[in-house]
C-alpha cells in the first residue's frame, strides 16, 4: 500500500510568519511531487511541485525534497490569513499516471 | 488562463439511476484524469486516459464505471447504477504531458449526491 502522510493539524500561525508542512511517503519509486491547496469545498488548486532533491522556490512558497528520507515539505513565508486552506501532498511515481493524494494539512493564519 | 470546465456542478440523482459526469479539459492537453472527494476524506484516483485509451485505473474504478471522450473537446465519467456511496464530490483534471514535470490542473468539481 502506498502511503502519503501528513500531519492533519490545525497548524496556527500568525499573520507574517513562517508555516512548515510536511510529508512523508512510503513508495521509493516516487518521482514527483506536488503541492496543492483546496479551500473549503472547492477543488485542488496547482501551487508548486518538485522533482530534485534540495529546494526549489516560487514567490512566497519553497518546497524541500529529501528522497532519502521519504520526505517533501513545503514553507510559506510571510503568511496570509488568505493562506489558510488545507494543503494537499500529491505523489506520483514513474510507473504511474496516479496522483495519490494525503489527507491534508488544515492552515489557520490568524490576523 | 486556461481551465478544466466541469458540469454540472451539482448533480442529484436516485440510487440506481446512471449519471454522467463531463468535463472539458485544457484545451493543448493530452491526459485526462477523474478523482474523487468522499465528504471529511483524501483526494483518490480513479482513472486516467490518454490517445482514447484508459492508461491506469484503480480498484474503485469497476464494471460500474466508464469513461469516454465523445468529441474533440469532452471528456465523461459515467457512472451506470449509482450507489449510496457513490455520493462524492468528482474532479476532472488534465495535464499537458505524462511525467515529472507535468503537473494535473483540476476542474471545480462536480457534487454528486445519490439519495
Amino acid at each position: 500500500q502506498k502511503e502519503v502522510e501528513q500531519n492533519s493539524g490545525p497548524l496556527s500561525v500568525p499573520e507574517g510568519a513562517i508555516a512548515s508542512l510536511n510529508c512523508t511517503y512510503s513508495d521509493r519509486g516516487s518521482q514527483s511531487f506536488f503541492w496543492y491547496r483546496q479551500y473549503s469545498g472547492k477543488s485542488p488548486e496547482l501551487i508548486m511541485f518538485i522533482y530534485s532533491n534540495g529546494d526549489k522556490e516560487d514567490g512566497r512558497f519553497t518546497a524541500q525534497l529529501n528522497k532519502a528520507s521519504q520526505y517533501v515539505s513545503l514553507l510559506i513565508r510571510d503568511s496570509q490569513p488568505s493562506d489558510s486552506a488545507t494543503y494537499l501532498c500529491a505523489v506520483n511515481s514513474n510507473s504511474g499516471y496516479a496522483l495519490n493524494f494525503g489527507k491534508g494539512t488544515s492552515l489557520l493564519v490568524t490576523p | 488562463e486556461p481551465e478544466v470546465t466541469q458540469t454540472p456542478s451539482h448533480q442529484v440523482t436516485q440510487m440506481g439511476q446512471e449519471v454522467i459526469l463531463r468535463c472539458v479539459p485544457i484545451s493543448n492537453h493530452l491526459y485526462f484524469y477523474w478523482y474523487r472527494q468522499i465528504l471529511g476524506q483524501k483526494v483518490e484516483f480513479l482513472v486516467s486516459f490518454y490517445n482514447n485509451e484508459i492508461s491506469e485505473k484503480s480498484e474503485i474504478f469497476d464494471d460500474q464505471f466508464s469513461v469516454e471522450r465523445p468529441d474533440g473537446s469532452n471528456f465523461t465519467l459515467k457512472i451506470r447504477s449509482t450507489k449510496l456511496e457513490d455520493s462524492a464530490m468528482y474532479f476532472c483534471a488534465s495535464s499537458e504531458a505524462w511525467g515529472g514535470n507535468q503537473p494535473q490542473h483540476f476542474g471545480d468539481g462536480t457534487r454528486l449526491s445519490i439519495l
